[in-house]
């Protein structure tokens, strides 16, 4: 079993629609948690962390459900420029500053 | 934020040749950096963690002797991908983590004929 994941997609979406990535992990020593996104040959740039009570940040929406080892994404009116790869990343203490990658989802938004 | 840079932002090479990539901490004191390589559709994988002064540590599956990684001084880490094959093409991506936040480099595509 991979220590993050994730449905590879793709998410075929028009523009202005609303889509939610969900992603698991199996190490329940994880202590930080993060979304990233990846554009085509480029290195992933964070979109934001995501914290136990949940955040949003504009049209992003993160949900952390510890319990269940659960975490998502909600992307409200989608735009054409949020067509990318989107990493769900975890960083567990007891394994110093390293990250760990989920296989992430390819969301392609169209006109 | 922290910067970081890599070299060279790609390269092609052939079978057999030797390729050095740096990454750069350019206004950070990194005593540790990680590597990680991307192989096409798949996620990062951690390769290694370089540490400055002291050997680096290796994950499981990668062959030290082929990834030779040297950490000479508190803002340069290189990564030597000795006797390249068409296998280890892939886009390696050299990390920074003060403070707990993470700092990518641009990453360096190698492809290798």
């Amino acid at each position: 079993r991979k220590e993050v994941e994730q449905d590879p997609g793709p998410f075929n979406v028009p523009e202005g629609a609303t889509v939610a990535f969900n992603c698991t992990y199996s190490n329940s020593a994880s202590q930080s948690f993060f979304w990233y996104r990846q554009d085509c040959r480029k290195e992933p740039k964070l979109l934001m962390s995501v914290y136990s009570s949940g955040n949003e940040d504009g049209r992003f929406t993160a949900q952390l459900n510890r319990a269940s080892q659960y975490i998502s994404l909600l992307i409200r009116d989608s735009k054409l420029s949020d067509s990318a790869t989107y990493l769900c990343v975890v960083n567990s203490r007891n394994a110093g500053n390293m990250l760990t990658f989920g296989g992430g989802t390819r969301l392609m938004v169209k006109p | 934020g922290a910067v970081v840079s890599q070299h060279p932002s790609w390269v092609i090479c052939k079978s057999g040749t030797s390729v050095k990539i740096e990454c750069r901490s350019l206004d950070f004191q990194a005593t540790t950096m990680f590597w990680y390589r991307q192989f096409p559709k798949q996620s990062l994988m951690l390769m290694a963690t370089s540490n400055e002064g002291s050997k680096a540590t290796y994950e499981q599956g990668v062959e030290k002797d082929k990834f030779l990684i040297n950490h000479a001084s508190l803002t340069l880490s290189t990564l030597t991908v000795t006797s390249a094959h068409p296998e280890d093409s892939s886009f390696y991506i050299c990390t920074i983590a003060p403070n707990n936040e993470q700092f990518f480099g641009p990453g360096t595509r190698l492809t290798v004929l």
